[in-house]
């Protein structure tokens, strides 16, 4: 299907495990962006990727590895879950023209128990 | 980092209403864009905005980017049932990330 989709929708995972949350887009957009969403806090950017095999950090990105090897894909792990990883995880992507706007996936809610 | 502020940051408005919501910011950006949340959903874009003093409709919406690129105002004309969820604003400046406000909560009442 055309446009960004993420994977799982639901996941509940224990403390210490590791976990990744795929992310995959179809438009061939240069940027990726991982995003939490918690009460009180709005969107807060975890990592972003300009192209494939470049990523950077945002604003939280403790805890947190991502990678970017194909341009389509920008998965997000979280080494070693703790219960502050508990959130809602948005994957978005954007083109690289100055005009551009971010489209959102559907989100991964993560329990870490 | 950078903060947008959007007000209200809650409003319950009777079903049939106008709407009304902005979005300010202490620096200066290149593209305003506004998008709604719905429940257990992710943002979904609504209007983009590109140029100082741009207007721009969407059905029953419509937003403006404000003259001194620091502000975007978004609209909703007649407000209807389903109008009713988050609804966020995003600045961006060249070659940077995206900046999103904290939202705004629509309730619509019968």
């Amino acid at each position: 299907d055309a446009g960004i989709t993420q994977s799982p929708r639901y996941k509940i995972t224990e403390t210490g495990r590791q976990v990744t949350l795929m992310c995959h887009q179809t438009w061939s957009h240069s940027y990726m962006f991982w995003y939490r969403q918690d009460l009180g806090h709005g969107l807060r950017l975890i990592y972003y990727s300009a192209a494939a095999d470049i990523t950077d950090k945002g604003e939280v990105p403790d805890g947190y590895v991502v990678s970017r090897s194909k341009t389509e894909n920008f998965p997000l792990t979280l080494e070693s879950a703790t219960r502050s990883q508990t959130s809602v995880y948005f994957c978005a992507s954007s083109g690289s023209g100055m005009n551009t706007e971010a489209f959102f996936g559907q989100g991964t809610r993560l329990t870490v128990v | 980092g950078q903060q947008l502020n959007q007000s209200p940051q809650s409003m319950f408005i009777q079903e049939g209403e106008d709407v009304s919501m902005n979005c300010t910011s202490s620096s200066i950006f290149n593209t305003w864009l506004w998008y709604k949340q719905d429940p257990g959903e992710g943002p979904v874009l609504l209007i983009a905005l590109y140029k100082a003093g741009e207007l721009t409709s969407n059905g029953r919406l419509t937003a403006q980017f404000g003259i001194t690129r620091k502000d975007s105002f978004l609209n909703i004309s007649a407000s209807i049932p389903s109008d009713v969820g988050i609804y966020f604003c995003a600045g961006r400046r060249y070659g940077q990330n995206f900046v999103f406000g904290p939202g705004t909560r629509l309730s619509v009442l019968p």
